[in-house]
């Protein structure tokens, strides 16, 4: 079956545009991540969508970042006003659960800020 | 906060060799742990979890132990192969709370298995 899915798979931007970075999940998979992989930071969560609960939000950097999941589908992570610290690998993850259960990770929006 | 700490790397070894890469965490309650693998040019993919204290996770012949008592969930292979060569992630998802879910990383070990 059909995996994560993420677009586009490589951005190019100049500083102070936004972007748009998608994922699509697996279907029926409640829970949908967004975390950001980067060279001097590792891996790191940005922001968490749990069914028609409220997002936990914790994980992002700044109130440039934002992210949206519409229908409990897709969603999108958007980057306001990019800078070049924002270059890095954003990946998307789903699950059925919480906890425990399997995340499965997408293949990674690569994002360069020049 | 939650914190996952893995050893240094990188690791190289020669093929039937025997791994181990440390991981220690630090949580409140009692997390799920993992390790996940990123091959060369694609993406994160669970390798093995273990839910409980004492559960042992198991794939690829690749095997780690959940230790309550030393807070470690280290991974071991007993022979390693070339295909083996990876970037390894131990992670942890807190039991609960606002930490529910989301995974924390360690900084990620290279594997690098020559012939």
């Amino acid at each position: 079956g059909a995996g994560v899915s993420q677009s586009p798979s490589n951005k190019v931007t100049e500083k102070g545009k936004d972007v748009e970075l998608r994922c699509d999940p697996i279907s029926g998979h409640t829970a949908l991540y967004w975390y950001r992989q980067s060279l001097g930071q590792g891996l790191e969560f940005l922001i968490y969508f749990q069914g028609n609960s409220a997002p936990d939000k914790s994980g992002l950097p700044s109130d440039r970042f934002s992210a949206e999941r519409t229908g409990g589908s897709v969603s999108t992570l958007t980057i306001q006003r990019t800078q070049q610290e924002d270059s890095a690998v954003y990946l998307c993850a789903s699950s059925t659960g919480q906890g425990g259960y399997e995340q499965y990770f997408g293949p990674g929006t690569r994002l360069t800020v020049t | 906060g939650n914190s996952v700490t893995q050893m240094e790397g990188p690791v190289t070894l020669s093929e039937e060799a025997f791994l181990t890469i440390n991981c220690t965490y630090t949580a409140t309650g009692y997390p799920s742990l993992f390790w996940y693998v990123q091959y060369p040019g694609e993406g994160l993919q669970l390798l093995l979890k273990a839910t409980k204290a004492d559960d042992k996770g198991s794939n690829k012949g690749f095997e780690a132990t959940y230790r309550k008592e030393t807070t470690s969930f280290h991974l071991e292979k007993g022979s390693v192969q070339v295909s083996d060569s990876a970037v390894y992630f131990c992670a942890l998802s807190g039991a609960g709370g606002t930490s529910y879910g989301k995974l924390t990383f360690g900084q990620g070990t290279i594997l690098t298995v020559h012939p």
